[in-house]
């Protein structure tokens, strides 16, 4: 399995407070994502990030900010965390030496968040 | 990249035999990729096809893509137990990230 791990792996907390979910990798990949699964969704790419400090938006990154200061660290933000965020957060890694050999993306195991 | 519609939603066969999931897209890409979920657990990559191919084999698994009909096929062949999951097509991936449809979740029966 690659080397992803993701904390907490689950975590409650209530609308209106910050929240910060941790994915860590050991594989020295250059891309790091952050999507969400809900029911009836699928995943939805919420932001990603293409080397430490270069970030930008998925289709979903409306109340999420990301930061990525080291290669094996990419945190994902919720300000002020509200109901509709509730979800499981998947963080993935890449690499890729040019968009036409793109290769696979390996998954972390999740992160189960419920906003009260 | 864009994402794919899996068909059917559902699907449930009894162990032994071979399972077809079908993915849809609309616009031309590079490449097709399938993923596998376990419940609970995160998304396993299973195969890349790229667009110059027609056909790949990964053990039981059998990748077709057709870019005129714009559409792929997976096929899980001998089907187990473990087998059991949601499968997942995406698009033309880019660097920037996949999209995934709502996936074929397929059940093996014993």
């Amino acid at each position: 399995d690659a080397g992803i791990t993701q904390s907490p792996r689950h975590k409650v907390t209530e609308t209106g407070t910050p929240v910060t979910l941790r994915c860590h990798q050991t594989e020295n990949h250059r891309y790091m994502y952050w999507y969400r699964q809900d029911p009836g969704h699928g995943l939805r790419l919420i932001h990603y990030s293409y080397g430490v400090k270069d970030t930008d938006k998925g289709e979903v990154s409306d109340g999420y900010s990301v930061s990525r200061s080291k290669t094996e660290d990419f945190l994902l933000t919720l300000e002020s965390a509200t109901s509709s965020q509730t979800s499981v957060y998947f963080c993935a890694i890449s690499e890729s030496l040019r968009r036409e050999l793109y290769n696979e993306q390996f998954f972390g195991p999740g992160t189960r968040l419920t906003v009260l | 990249s864009q994402q794919g519609e899996e068909d059917p939603q559902a699907l449930s066969i009894q162990e032994g035999e071979n399972a077809t999931m079908n993915c849809s897209y609309k616009t031309s890409i590079n490449n097709l990729q399938w993923y596998r979920q376990n419940s609970g657990r995160g998304l396993v990559h299973l195969i890349l096809i790229r667009s110059n191919e027609r056909e790949k084999h990964s053990g039981r698994l059998r990748v077709t893509l057709d870019t005129s009909k714009k559409s792929s096929s997976l096929l899980i062949t001998a089907s187990r137990a473990a087998d059991t999951a949601s499968y997942f097509c995406a698009p033309g991936g880019g660097a920037d990230g996949l999209t995934f449809g709502k996936g074929t979740h397929l059940i093996i029966q014993p």
